[in-house]
């Protein structure tokens, strides 16, 4: 069972437009909510991660959008970049006990200039 | 920066033969992960460990597979025997404490073939 399902698998967009990336959960337990970027041959690197205190959370061009009732978050990309080509993973955890994430399927963006 | 580190990077070995990973996680990180992530799929949670003692290893499947982490530093997962449907990444993450964010390690790409 998927514990967080990801949306669109892959994504092309134009150097300089806006990437959206969506994710859902139903376990309502999951209150850290990162955001990570992996580039072929490499491991996950945190890029941005939100907590259900707050609705939107911003990191330079990245940016998380949360909304609590719906189980919904997503992560927009602003003046995309053809360095940012790369596959993102949502992923969730609780914070009580063992907190181990739960990731996404992935989506593939790329950039084109 | 301080880095996870994983050993090796790649290895190919045949089906049915022993296979063993190495991981050493950052300095003064109590609690270390391994994930495994099938090609275009997102990470799954393998085994966790705080400090020397496992957290969760509801997902390893331990007819095959054991993971140690003998003084609370490195851990080292090891296959035995390996199976084709072995083929993965395997990475290695760790965080300072249960409720930290956490940095992955480049990953160990297996091939069994």
């Amino acid at each position: 069972q998927q514990q967080v399902k990801q949306s669109p698998q892959s994504l092309i967009v134009q150097k300089g437009g806006i990437s959206i990336i969506n994710c859902a959960y139903e376990n309502t337990a999951f209150d850290y909510f990162p955001w990570y970027q992996q580039f072929p041959g490499k491991g996950p690197a945190l890029l941005i991660a939100i907590r259900p205190d707050v609705s939107e959370k911003e990191e330079g061009r990245f940016t998380i959008s949360f909304n609590k009732s719906a189980k919904q978050f997503s992560l927009h990309i602003m003046d995309s970049q053809p360095g940012d080509s790369a596959t993102y993973f949502c992923a969730a955890s609780g914070t009580t006990g063992a907190n181990n994430l739960f990731f996404g399927t992935g989506t593939r963006l790329t950039v084109i200039p | 920066e301080a880095e996870v580190a994983q050993s090796p990077r790649y290895k190919i070995t045949e089906k049915s033969q022993a296979v063993a990973f190495w991981c050493d996680p950052i300095s003064g990180h109590a609690t270390l992960y391994w994930y495994r992530q099938i090609l275009g799929q997102g990470p799954e949670l393998l085994v966790q460990f705080q400090d020397e003692s496992v957290v969760d290893d509801s997902q390893l499947p331990k007819d095959r597979f054991s993971a140690e982490r003998l003084k609370g530093v490195d851990s080292t997962l090891k296959i035995q025997p390996a199976e084709l449907g072995d083929s993965a990444m395997y990475l290695c993450a760790s965080s300072p404490a249960l409720d930290d964010g956490y940095t992955f390690g480049s990953g160990t790409r297996l091939t069994v073939v």
